[in-house]
């Protein structure tokens, strides 16, 4: 069976950092795109990044760029979101997701539960 | 503000059919496959339609995906109690290096 659980969530002050990870299990991790999905309180999904197989191709949503990174360890069957310099607007649940991803096609096939991050002082 | 248009909510009588429409661009539903997601109260998101049209195994063919030009439509048949949820669309948008959209969300009420 297909597992995603998310963890590292929590309260942060503005300015601050945190780090988020994904541990996978049921599937061959390392054949998988993967990204972090976010869902602010009482609003919609938005995509936060993804990365390829290898780690070598990754994407950010403009707002976080320069901000976040995200990684993943293989090895380890893990996915990370680095999130520094954080926002009150930062605030959500973040969900990894197993992905699909080819020509002109790309979808999130798989999610976890989520981990929230909340940004106040 | 979403890049993809949905309406906010839609509703139907139990036994009914609704259609949810998702609305983009050129960038993003004019040149990629759409997917769409049910996300019950309380629950993670789930994949309803992939590449346009399809079903993943396990979702009824009550739920049907179609796509037109820049626009996508989710429809759904034979409306059950059960299918209450919010519904996003969603989709690669190629503009600014490449990242991923989601619609603003549909509410589907079951009256």
């Amino acid at each position: 069976e297909v597992q995603l659980v998310e963890s590292g969530g929590g309260l942060v002050q503005p300015g601050g950092s945190l780090r988020l990870s994904c541990g996978a299990s049921g599937f061959a991790f390392r054949s998988y795109w993967m990204s972090w999905v976010r869902q602010a309180p009482g609003k919609g999904l938005e995509w936060v990044a993804n990365i390829n197989e290898d780690g070598r191709a990754i994407y950010y949503l403009g707002s976080v760029k320069g901000r976040f990174t995200i990684s993943r360890d293989n090895a380890k069957n893990s996915l990370f979101l680095q999130m520094n310099s954080l926002r009150a607007e930062d605030t959500a649940k973040y969900s990894c997701t197993r992905d699909v991803q080819g020509r002109y096609k790309y979808h999130f096939e798989k999610w976890g539960q989520g981990t929230l991050v909340t940004v106040s002082s | 503000q979403s890049v993809l248009t949905q309406p906010p909510s839609v509703s139907a009588a139990a036994g009914q059919k609704v259609t949810i429409s998702c609305s983009g661009s050129s960038s993003n539903i004019g040149n990629n496959y759409v997917s769409w997601y049910q996300q019950l109260p309380g629950t993670a998101p789930k994949l309803l339609i992939y590449d346009n049209d399809k079903r993943p195994s396990g979702i009824p063919d009550r739920f049907s995906g179609s796509k037109s030009g820049t626009s996508a439509t989710l429809g759904i048949t034979g409306l059950q109690t059960g299918d209450e949820a919010d519904y996003y669309c969603g989709t690669w948008d190629d503009s600014l290096g490449g990242h991923y959209v989601f619609g603003s969300g549909t509410k589907v009420t079951v009256l």
